[in-house]
């Protein structure tokens, strides 16, 4: 089955860039989307379709693409950015969605 | 605002059949949206298990599909989960989440824009 790829942790001091990587053979044909999960909530979309922001996130996150693998970038950690973040997407003929494994960052 | 509530028993046994339903309030089910279903394990990642439109059109993830079921109910504004022969691996926190899936762009887009807060299913005996 299709897989995509997160590294489990990423640490980064305030004020400093997090960047988070999602992998998988399709994403050159689906839409991207990342997800913030903080302890004992549901998760939120942060990006959308790539590079989307949905209203109300604050513009430190940003999605990018280049080829088989996608990027979160938070520029400017702040505490607050401390989660757990999944990527999301669907496998190459659009029949099911798939999830990355969670990258856990840390603000150190 | 729309809002899901899920609902359902926290304990089923082994074997048995896990059966749990979303509420939809502040909004009709009946909008052009697809509802979906995703599980996380204590500890792990997010799991997709399927979704439905509220025409009655289904899709399911291949690994759970011989054994769920999602049904809606628009007299209710809500829709249900069922998970067959379920075993200690099947627990997890249930969501119930809101689709956004449109194919008139160059990919379809498909992602989860609005969640329930998310209900604990333990199997065991």
């Amino acid at each position: 089955s299709y897989e995509l790829t997160q590294p489990p942790s990423v640490s980064v001091s305030p004020g400093q860039t997090a960047r988070i990587t999602c992998s998988g053979d399709a994403l050159p044909k689906q839409y991207a989307y990342w997800y913030q999960q903080k302890p004992g909530q549901a998760p939120v979309v942060v990006v959308y379709k790539d590079i989307e922001r949905p209203s109300g996130i604050p513009e430190r996150f940003s999605g990018s693409r280049s080829g088989t693998t996608v990027t979160l970038t938070i520029s400017g950690v702040q505490a607050e950015d401390e989660a757990d973040y999944y990527c999301q997407s669907a496998d190459r003929s659009a029949i099911y969605v798939v999830f990355g494994g969670g990258t856990k960052l840390t603000v150190l | 605002q729309v809002q899901l509530q899920e609902s359902g028993p926290g304990l089923v046994k082994p074997s048995g059949t896990l059966s749990l339903t979303c509420g939809v309030s502040g909004g009709s089910i009946s909008r052009s949206n697809w509802w979906s279903w995703v599980r996380q394990p204590p500890g792990k990642g997010l799991e997709w298990i399927g979704e439905i439109y509220h025409s009655g059109s289904t899709n399911y993830n291949p690994s759970l599909k011989s054994r769920v079921t999602v049904s809606v109910d628009k007299s209710k504004n809500q829709f249900s989960l069922k998970l067959s022969s379920v075993t200690a691996a099947d627990t997890a926190v249930y969501y119930c989440a809101r689709v956004r899936r449109d194919s008139s762009g160059y990919y379809l887009m498909w992602y989860f824009d609005l969640w329930g807060r998310g209900t604990l299913v333990t199997v065991s005996s």
